[in-house]
């Protein structure tokens, strides 16, 4: 069973450039979390998607980022417009139905750099 | 508001000696409390949770963790410390019904050989 599986593992991208990140989550799993992590600091929640659906977007900055979760492929992040404060690195994690498990299984992740 | 506390940023124990990595929480309502562990340049691992029932809780590769309400505590504990075992740990809680984790900012385990 392929666990989450993210691409690209690395990213550079000039500043007012878009950068899009994949993530297919584990077989079976329907939900979605992206994190941030930047460097020396602990995971942000972002988003948390279901098929189709964005569930809560608490931890989304306002402007430049979006996320999809599409009936077929992957769930994609996407920065427009980067700037050097968006290097970092990405973080998905998929999970089961929340009855029968909590624990969200985390993806290799994407190292983006903003040049 | 739900946080999370690691007191602690590096952690050295010797190989064989018992370790323990801290970790406090404030939530509201029953927490949801995790342990994952991240290699260098990799994601993160799940070791351990607990959401309800025996407050100690046994995870991948000889882990356990200890739920204490009256001190909002989940530490880390292995009883024998191997060198392979040196990683960054990350504590998260998610409140009932929340979706997401909150993560601590991590604590660098060293074993010495």
């Amino acid at each position: 069973n392929a666990g989450v599986m993210q691409n690209p593992r690395h990213l550079v991208r000039r500043r007012g450039q878009e950068a899009r990140l994949r993530c297919s989550p584990m077989k079976g799993h329907s939900h979605v979390y992206w994190y941030r992590q930047l460097p020396e600091e602990g995971l942000k929640f972002m988003v948390y998607l279901q098929k189709e659906n964005i569930i809560d977007e608490s931890g989304m900055p306002k402007e430049r980022f979006s996320a999809e979760f599409p009936k077929e492929g992957p769930s994609i992040l996407r920065i427009q417009q980067v700037v050097r404060g968006d290097s970092a690195a990405y973080f998905c994690a998929s999970s089961g139905d929340r009855g029968q498990t909590y624990e969200q299984y985390f993806g290799p992740g994407t190292r983006l750099t903003v040049t | 508001a739900q946080s999370v506390a690691q007191p602690e940023d590096q952690v050295n124990v010797a190989e064989g000696n018992p370790l323990t990595v801290k970790c406090t929480y404030s939530v509201s309502g029953n927490p949801y409390l995790f342990w994952y562990v991240q290699y260098p340049n990799r994601g993160l691992q799940f070791l351990l949770k607990y959401i309800t029932g025996d407050n100690l809780v046994k995870g991948s590769y000889g882990f356990e963790a200890e739920f204490n309400k009256s001190q909002t505590s989940f530490h880390l504990k292995k009883p024998s410390a191997l060198v392979s075992d040196s990683a960054l740990y990350f504590c998260a809680v998610s409140q009932t019904g929340a979706n997401n984790l909150f993560f601590g900012t991590g604590t660098r385990l060293t074993v010495i050989p």
